[in-house]
């Protein structure tokens, strides 16, 4: 297990159409968190993941953004209708519960919408 | 979780030590400092984390004041792959999950 791994790295879509990320974390780590980033300011928080179970969402996610972790493993977040405001990185990480062990953040997708 | 504040900007010398600041006054006892590194275009990197006590990793040391309001990252001997933002974030391993991210501090190592 190498780290968290994302899909695409980079997305160029046109405004109006439907786009998906996936992100598959490092595989002991229970917890799974999505950021966006857009450029010259710090992540933002989405929306976090323990297991299955979607804990908390950010105001920042639309009802057009959905995210899921089906089996507690991989997760998907779906952006509807897309925006050109929606062009970011979109960062998953992933972590344990217990301690204060850090994250572990992937490389991102870079979306692009034209 | 409390807010931190870092200077916007700085630069270093290569081969010289790079003392990055953090002020966290709000900071309460439960909460530990943590320090992020984001080079462009990869994700953040976790670079080391404390409580009360200094801390010492093979990436950085970090030292946190008696009264825990401020702290400095200390990259020991800075390379030009150590340019990047530095984040300084504290955060509540008990409770609020997330890691709120400020602006941080972009470092520029110089040839």
């Amino acid at each position: 297990d190498t780290g968290v791994s994302q899909d695409p790295r980079h997305k160029i879509t046109k405004r109006g159409q439907n786009v998906t990320f996936r992100c598959d974390p490092i595989s002991e780590h229970n917890r799974l968190y999505w950021y966006r980033q857009t450029l010259g300011q710090g992540p933002e928080f989405l929306t976090y993941f323990q297991n299955e179970a979607q804990l908390e969402k950010s105001r920042l996610l639309s009802d057009r953004f959905s995210a899921e972790r089906p089996k507690g493993s991989f997760s998907t977040l779906e952006i509807q209708r897309t925006e050109q405001g929606d062009s970011a990185m979109y960062l998953c990480a992933s972590s344990l519960v217990t301690g204060s062990y850090g994250y572990t953040f992937g490389s991102g997708t870079r979306l692009t919408v034209v | 979780d409390a807010k931190t504040t870092q200077p916007p900007s700085m630069d270093c010398a290569e081969g010289r030590a790079a003392n990055l600041p953090c002020n966290h006054s709000t900071i309460s006892g439960n909460e530990y400092v943590y320090w992020y590194r984001q080079i462009h275009s990869q994700g953040p990197q976790y670079i080391i984390h404390g409580l009360k006590n200094n801390e010492t990793n093979e990436m950085a040391s970090l030292i946190i004041t008696e009264d825990r309001k401020s702290s400095t990252l200390i990259l020991p001997h800075a390379t030009l792959r150590d340019t990047a933002v530095y984040y300084c974030i504290v955060r509540n391993s008990q409770g609020a999950q997330k890691l709120v991210f400020g602006q941080g501090t972009r470092l520029t190592i110089n040839p």
